[in-house]
């Protein structure tokens, strides 16, 4: 298994381009998330998605766009950059574990992005 | 609103101690609460996770214990060795995997 896949790792936007991040995993599971990782905030959820079909939004949603039309991809859109999306992004899955205990989440190596 | 705190920001250790995080949240109601290490520039890494109804999880020289009715976890770590050097980060899951993470404690073990 490849787990959690990101790409791409690294890019540079100019503010009001769009470009869509990847996220693919390959363990089947029901459970994705965004997280944004800034300096002195930690990370924080943009959008999640609990199946195929079904997304909800985070904590900080502003500015992004997702959905997810399989099981195995969740993209996260930016459709028009701004500066103060520069961050470290951050996919993660994991799956509904028996008797309602979820499980261990796995993230991906994220994409640091700057605006500019 | 669930908020996550971490003490402490950072701690400078010489190999050998054995050593403690703390992590505390405000509201009880989680699926399930899991410590994560993060080398600089990398994604996180899974350590261990302690379901809600559990008190405490073993891996190792890793030790978390959970206390939901006074809202605090603490990762225990014994024989800390310069490869432990890393961020540690605990989250809080509640529905739909959704994860609410602290600020993260930057740990240096020195030689």
């Amino acid at each position: 298994n490849a787990g959690v896949t990101q790409t791409p790792k690294f890019q540079v936007l100019k503010t009001g381009q769009s470009m869509t991040l990847q996220c693919a995993q390959d363990m089947n599971h029901e459970y994705m998330s965004w997280y944004r990782q800034d300096p002195g905030m930690g990370l924080r959820l943009i959008h999640y998605s609990v199946g195929a079909g079904i997304t909800d939004q985070g904590e900080v949603p502003n500015g992004y766009n997702v959905s997810r039309s399989t099981t195995e991809d969740f993209p996260l859109r930016l459709l028009s950059a701004a500066p103060s999306q520069t961050s470290v992004y951050f996919c993660a899955s994991s799956y509904i574990g028996g008797a309602g205990m979820n499980t261990e989440a796995f993230f991906g190596q994220g994409t640091r992005l700057t605006v500019v | 609103k669930q908020e996550v705190t971490q003490i402490p920001a950072a701690l400078s250790v010489p190999e050998g101690e054995n050593l403690v995080l703390n992590c505390s949240f405000t509201d009880s109601a989680i699926y399930n609460l899991q410590w994560f290490r993060q080398d600089p520039g990398k994604g996180l890494t899974s350590l261990l996770l302690i379901q809600s109804s559990q008190r405490e999880q073993t891996s190792g020289r890793l030790n978390a214990s959970l206390d939901k009715s006074s809202g605090r976890s603490t990762l225990y770590i014994a024989a800390s060795q310069p490869g432990d050097s890393a961020t540690y980060l605990c989250a809080v899951e509640g529905w739909g995997g959704k994860l609410i993470f602290g600020q993260g404690t930057e740990l240096s073990v020195k030689p």
